[in-house]
């Protein structure tokens, strides 16, 4: 399988604790990038790397939110502090910068937060 | 900043019959334009796009997208819809740049009836 990869899947945890979720983009795309998805909307930006490069952040939700490509290629996304209102599907997507924004989902994790 | 409207929530078709789900964007240029279609709990897979050229785009599943400038519109259309379409459809608007992210609609929930 040559498309995106996300783990966990699906992920239960307790108010307060901290979680990551690590996509591995298609191989030869430079650009990653990290979406919301609440119940009955649409995906909802956070950030985008190209290559190890983060150069958009300002629309994590909060500082409690953080993200790295530290090699240009797989991707973590760190929630600290968890609240219930961080519940959502947490989608990666990644592309090549020549490709005009044409971008390839993986299947989304899912987090709950109880 | 551009923005996309999709401005029916949920639509009922009944097996065999034709489809159009409206798209309405605003962005200054020309758009990149995206429809992508996400089944409960998957991510979002890509359906057809458009970047220039002849208006009337092609996509898989047999399903096409119109583009007007004039309506500032990106409506997606299948001549005759199968069970397996029930879905949620999202229409998305992008740059020529790439160097912002796609901005998504709301979506529109399909269910097909027998």
């Amino acid at each position: 399988d040559t498309g995106v990869s996300q783990d966990p899947r699906h992920k239960i945890t307790k108010r307060g604790q901290n979680v990551t979720f690590r996509c591995d983009p298609i191989s030869e795309h430079n650009r990653l990038y990290w979406y919301r998805q609440t119940l009955g909307q649409g995906p909802e930006f956070l950030t985008y790397f190209q290559n190890e490069a983060q150069l958009e952040k300002s629309r994590l939700l909060s500082d409690r939110f953080s993200a790295e490509r530290p090699k240009g290629s797989f991707s973590t996304l760190e929630i600290q502090r968890t609240e219930q209102g961080d519940s959502a599907m947490y989608l990666c997507a990644s592309s090549l910068s020549t490709s005009g924004n044409t971008i390839y989902f993986g299947e989304g994790s899912w987090l709950t937060v109880v | 900043a551009q923005s996309v409207t999709q401005p029916d929530i949920h639509i009922t078709v009944s097996e065999g019959a034709s489809l159009e789900l409206r798209c309405n964007y605003s962005y200054g240029a020309t758009p990149y334009l995206f429809w992508y279609v996400q089944s409960p709990g998957q991510g979002l897979q890509l359906l057809l796009k458009y970047f220039s050229g002849d208006t009337l785009v092609q996509g898989i599943k047999g399903f096409e997208a119109e583009f007007k400038r004039s309506q500032s519109s990106f409506n997606l259309r299948k001549p005759s819809v199968h069970w397996s379409d029930a879905a949620e459809y999202f229409c998305a608007v992008g740059t020529r740049s790439g160097n912002t992210p796609l901005v998504f609609g709301k979506g529109t929930r399909l269910s097909v009836i027998a």
